[in-house]
């Protein structure tokens, strides 16, 4: 069975701060996704990555696949509150995905 | 473009009863999927299918069933409701797998 964990769980901050989040598996993925949800909507996909070793940027956040691609990181500069909301990261395996815990991230203002 | 459409948004069970969440998509995607998400642990596969007339188990498949008639409409069917399936439920769709997007929810209680 594939896992995914996700650190930290919780993380609230200050607008302006920088903030990198995880998310690790002792499993080999073919691909990882970060998606953002917001309370009492379906979660939506921010970028996919296949290489390991892969930097993508996204305005300020930043991801980056591991080399062994069992692990992420998702980095954003200068949050601010409009950051907030719940991250998952999701894995590949065959055609489905096993989704992380995620990480519900604060950005106060 | 609607998307991915998930009907009710609320639904409140009493144990033993039986209900279909529904979930329709307009985008013509092949893949579908069923989760459901409780607090700590992420979304779970319940059902998946990969075409019309084609449907598989996921993660925790136990007291639901699934159909796919059409490519549009994928509804996710609870037999006998049980208090351990309160939980939110969303539907996914997909042209490949790497773009999947998700509906709104359904949150059931099931008393």
């Amino acid at each position: 069975t594939q896992l995914l964990e996700q650190s930290p769980q919780f993380l609230s901050i200050q607008e302006g701060e920088n903030l990198t989040v995880y998310c690790n598996s002792s499993s080999v993925f073919s691909s990882l996704q970060w998606y953002r949800q917001e309370p009492g909507e379906g979660p939506v996909l921010l970028v996919t990555v296949v290489t390991g070793g892969e930097v993508k940027k996204l305005k300020r956040l930043t991801f980056q696949f591991g080399d062994a691609r069992k692990d992420s990181s998702l980095h954003i500069t200068a949050a601010q509150p409009g950051d907030t909301g719940l991250y998952l990261c999701a894995g590949r395996y065959g055609q489905n995905f096993v989704f992380g815990p995620g990480t519900r991230l604060s950005v106060l203002p | 473009n609607a998307g991915v459409t998930q009907t009710p948004k609320f639904q409140v069970l009493k144990t033993g009863q039986s209900m279909t969440l529904q979930c329709a998509q307009d985008m013509n995607h092949e893949y579908m999927s069923w989760y459901r998400q409780d607090p700590g642990m992420g979304l779970r596969l319940i059902h998946y299918s990969v075409g019309a007339g084609i449907t598989d188990q996921g993660e925790v498949p136990n007291g639901y069933n699934v159909s796919r008639s059409t490519t549009e409409d994928f509804p996710l069917r609870l037999l006998s409701a049980a208090p351990s399936q309160t939980s939110v439920y969303f539907c996914a769709s997909s042209s490949r797998v790497n773009e999947q997007f998700f509906g709104p929810g359904t949150r059931l209680t099931v008393l």
